[in-house]
């Protein structure tokens, strides 16, 4: 099946700073969304992005399809954009099985 | 629209047992799909409804099994728990994948 493979695991950085997170995958995708799980663990849905870029305030995404990566970019960032995100793929062939990366764990330092 | 829900939110089960997990899809979802996240682990796939049909399974024992009825909603069920099951449960609906997922609060089972 599909990999997914995320950079870095961990990233801490200070208040203010701007991150990118990486997410390599191993398929061509018919979908790959980033998620940001909150401490009580709920997945929240950040961008639909299988390919092309997308802006949502202080985040944006950008999927390269045909080279098979995705970043997000945090801007500014702030002590509530902590915590662990996920992107996951669907492939184009196969079952409807999202398939997620191990997650990069962020924290923002005051 | 109201989102997904998913209940019990906590669960604290003795090993042996058996326990059900619900969840209530997105209005206008009818593809349900259930994970399994361990501490510090990507969540995992473990089977999904479409229809009230099992339309793919992940690599996960016949005792994890599931329903979907009529209005989407759906149910997993775990029988003879093990320790190794403790973990977040979350479910997922859909209107086709491709479309984008979107994902409930999880139900966090605790098997001592």
């Amino acid at each position: 099946g599909i990999q997914v493979e995320q950079s870095p695991p961990d990233l801490i950085l200070q208040e203010g700073a701007n991150s990118t997170l990486r997410c390599n995958f191993s398929d061509s995708v018919n979908n790959l969304q980033w998620f940001h799980q909150n401490p009580w663990g709920q997945l929240i849905n950040l961008f639909y992005i299988p390919s092309g870029t997308k802006q949502n305030g202080r985040l944006s995404a950008t999927t390269v399809a045909t080279e098979r990566y995705s970043l997000l970019y945090i801007s500014s960032s702030q002590t509530t954009d902590s915590g662990v995100y996920f992107c996951g793929t669907l492939p184009n062939f196969g079952n409807e099985k999202l398939t997620f990366g191990t997650g990069t764990r962020l924290t923002i330092i005051p | 629209e109201t989102g997904v829900t998913q209940s019990p939110t906590h669960l604290i089960k003795t090993r042996g047992q058996q326990v059900t997990l619900r969840c209530s899809s997105q209005s206008g979802h009818n593809t349900v799909s259930w994970y399994q996240q361990a501490l510090g682990q990507g969540p995992q796939f473990i089977f999904q409804y479409y229809r009230e049909e099992e339309n793919g399974r992940g690599n996960f024992p016949p005792r994890f099994s599931g329903l979907q009825f009529p209005n989407y909603s759906s149910e997993l069920n775990v029988n003879a728990l093990e320790l190794d099951d403790s973990a977040l449960y979350l479910c997922a609906s859909s209107l086709g994948g491709a479309r984008g997922y979107t994902f409930g609060s999880g139900t966090r089972l605790t098997v001592v």
